[in-house]
């Protein structure tokens, strides 16, 4: 199964909106309503922003939300803020016989300027 | 809070077997899914695979001839491993919390470094 696509990097000025998209092929993001984004700083562990597409988990700011349109799922990221710079990964899982396979997109680094 | 801790040896020399532990702490491994993904350095993430409180699991076809995932309730924890590794298996290993339905990673150990080399 191949890695989800999305851009290699995205940059934006502080205040400003960006997105980020995370394109499949038509078999699986298309047809499944569980993405998620990650964020993840230098090393440190990812951290989840949006799941099942659109939903926030709580804590997580609300200048993070997540659409999906066709075999594209978006992130976007609203009034960027010095600290959204990281790279960011979304993630699809989907049923093959009856067992579940994921995959992570190629991920983007987001920089602030 | 729940709380994720890998522990392994953080060098493996190659064709030998890569073994890790995951803790869970604050809660308990039953009734949830579990994953192992890994990310070898200044690259993205890569899923392992998942294993369910009673065993059952999947994993990444294109290392599912190497890995087994298991399961100790008694001391909450779950294990990876993978055989016959190589320099292409150096990476940081994460374990997670992987919420279904739903398939996302709620809770994440810090990571460790695994470099296999001679």
């Amino acid at each position: 199964q191949s890695a989800l696509t999305q851009p290699a990097s995205v940059s934006g000025s502080r205040g400003q909106s960006i997105t980020i998209s995370c394109t499949g092929a038509s078999s699986d993001v298309g047809g499944y309503d569980y993405v998620s984004w990650y964020q993840q700083h230098p090393g440190k562990a990812p951290k989840v922003l949006i799941y099942e597409v659109s939903d926030r988990p709580s804590g997580v700011s609300h200048r993070f939300s997540g659409s999906k349109s066709g075999i594209t799922a978006s992130l976007t990221i609203s009034g960027l803020q010095a600290e959204d710079e990281a790279d960011y990964y979304c993630s699809y899982c989907f049923s093959k016989r009856s067992s579940r396979i994921c995959v992570f997109g190629t991920g983007t680094k987001v920089t602030v300027l | 809070q729940v709380q994720l801790q890998e522990s392994g040896p953080g060098l493996v020399k190659p064709s030998e077997t890569l073994s890790l532990t995951c803790t869970v702490s604050g809660g308990s491994i039953s009734s949830y899914y579990w994953s192992w993904i890994r990310q070898p350095p200044g690259k993205g993430l890569e899923w392992i695979g998942y294993i369910y409180h009673s065993g059952y699991g999947n994993y990444n076809p294109s290392l599912k001839s190497r890995v087994t995932i298991s399961v100790d309730t008694s001391k909450n924890q779950f294990s990876l491993k993978l055989s016959s590794v190589t320099a292409a298996d150096t990476a940081v290993y994460y374990c997670a919390r992987d919420h279904f339905p739903g398939s996302y990673y709620d809770y994440w150990g810090q990571g460790t470094l695994v470099t296999v080399s001679s």
